[in-house]
């Protein structure tokens, strides 16, 4: 099955900083999302992007599906950006397969 | 427009009960799938429910079944509970049977397994 890695696994930023976060995949996908985890567990839709660069304020993404990765970009971090960040990709139409996640903290 | 929920939010159940986990769907959306999440994991696909049918399933053991209604919520039953069945479950709504369709997710139902 498809294999998705999430990079790095934990980053640690002090308010104000830039980031990036690396998704990459095994195969090639016809869905991907990246979600915010929030401390009570619920999966935040931040980007639907299987391919191509969105932007919603702060944060953007681009995928490259034909090199088979995504990265998701945060500016000017705040403290509430801290949680984890998943990329997800579609398997078999119906099987979302999720990376391990980046947990991010962001320090005042 | 009304968002995925999930109830209950926490759940505490003895080792060989059985539990119903409830979702009910966006509006607009037909498909709801179940996912489990252990502690410091990311999420993992049990089964996806289309049109009220199974529509796929992931490596799950048959004590884990469900049940998708008419007005496309779902309920997701686990019989003969394990302690390794402590997780989150999250529930996602989509509209249609393929991929290509944005997913959305309940605040997620918390088991604990005593």
């Amino acid at each position: 099955g498809i294999q998705v890695e999430q990079s790095p696994p934990d980053l640690i930023l002090q308010e104000g900083a830039n980031s990036t976060l690396r998704c990459n995949f095994s195969d090639s996908v016809n869905n991907l999302q990246w979600f915010h985890q929030n401390p009570w567990g619920q999966l935040i839709n931040l980007f639907y992007i299987p391919s191509g660069t969105k932007q919603n304020g702060r944060l953007s993404a681009t995928t490259v599906a034909t090199e088979r990765y995504s990265l998701l970009y945060i500016s000017s971090s705040q403290t509430t950006d801290s949680g984890v960040y998943f990329c997800a990709v579609m398997y078999n139409n119906n099987d979302m397969r999720f990376g391990a996640g980046t947990r991010l903290t962001v320090k005042p | 427009e009304t968002g995925v929920t999930q109830s209950p939010t926490h759940l505490i159940k003895t080792r060989g009960q059985q539990v119903t986990l409830r979702c009910s769907s966006q509006s607009g959306h037909n498909t709801v799938s179940w996912y489990q999440q252990a502690l410091g994991q990311g999420p993992q696909f049990i089964f996806q429910y289309y049109r009220e049918e199974e529509n796929g399933r992931g490596n799950f053991p048959p004590r884990f079944s469900g049940l998708q209604f008419p007005n496309y919520s779902s309920e997701l039953n686990v019989n003969a509970l394990e302690l390794d069945d402590s997780a989150l479950y999250l529930c996602a709504s989509s509209w249609g049977n393929r991929a290509g369709t944005e997913a959305f997710f309940g605040q997620g139902t918390r088991l604990t397994v005593v």
